[in-house]
């Protein structure tokens, strides 16, 4: 069936590194991604977005790759703080669908 | 930024009684609401969507006569799970989009319901 996946669900990293958190998506009709993140007991916090008619969107220390061929989605962290320790979720819109489809989340641990 | 209030926070309630949680935009009208379900180290999983002054939407699987939900006000969306049972035990989340874009869809701090 449809899904949204990802590759890694722990990724460990050095405070400083950059970080590279994936998900694959399976749904070609999908048009729109989104990653957010999501810490202990809380609710997931909107991190950055892109369309489909984009390859890559920047914020501030976070970049997005989207990858239509291969139905790829990651998401970059420049410099990983401890404050962004935390499990990461990509999550898209089918066409047609008023709600989200997360993935299956990547946790992010960062060591001092 | 947006504010969804979700209350409460945690509960605790015997097997056979009834829970209510409730969801709120604070500073914003959301015609539009979603309850989601996330069991631990897993995804969230979409319950249902709660539309203003209409009957909620819900995804395949999830029995509507068990998870009441009723969407009263532009600011208000209230989730209840009736004759809770140990298996209803799981981290409750509503979100609440402002507008039509995803951009602005806004979660709350969740729910953690534990069934004794």
């Amino acid at each position: 069936g449809e899904s949204v996946g990802l590759h890694l669900p722990t990724l460990s990293v050095q405070e400083g590194d950059n970080s590279i958190i994936n998900c694959a998506y399976s749904n070609s009709a999908s048009d729109y991604f989104i990653w957010y993140k999501q810490e202990s007991g809380k609710g997931p916090q909107f991190i950055i977005d892109i369309r489909s008619n984009m390859d890559k969107r920047q914020g501030q220390r976070v970049t997005v790759l989207l990858n239509k061929t291969v139905k790829h989605l990651s998401l970059q962290i420049a410099a990983t703080q401890p404050g962004d320790s935390a499990v990461y979720f990509c999550a898209e819109n089918k066409a047609g669908r008023r709600a989200l489809t997360f993935g299956s989340g990547t946790r992010l641990q960062v060591q001092p | 930024g947006a504010v969804v209030s979700q209350h409460p926070s945690r509960v605790i309630c015997k097997s056979g009684t009834s829970v209510k949680i409730e969801c709120r935009s604070l500073d914003f009208q959301a015609t539009t609401m979603f309850w989601y379900r996330q069991f631990p180290k897993q995804s969230l999983m979409l319950m249902a969507t709660s539309n203003e002054g209409s009957k909620a939407t819900y995804e395949q699987g999830v029995e509507k006569d068990k998870f009441l939900i009723n969407h009263a006000s532009l600011t208000l969306s209230t989730l209840t799970v009736t004759s809770a049972h140990p298996e209803d035990s799981s981290f409750y989340i509503c979100s609440a989009l402002k507008g039509t874009g995803y951009e602005k869809l806004f979660f709350g701090s969740g729910t953690q319901l534990s069934v004794l």
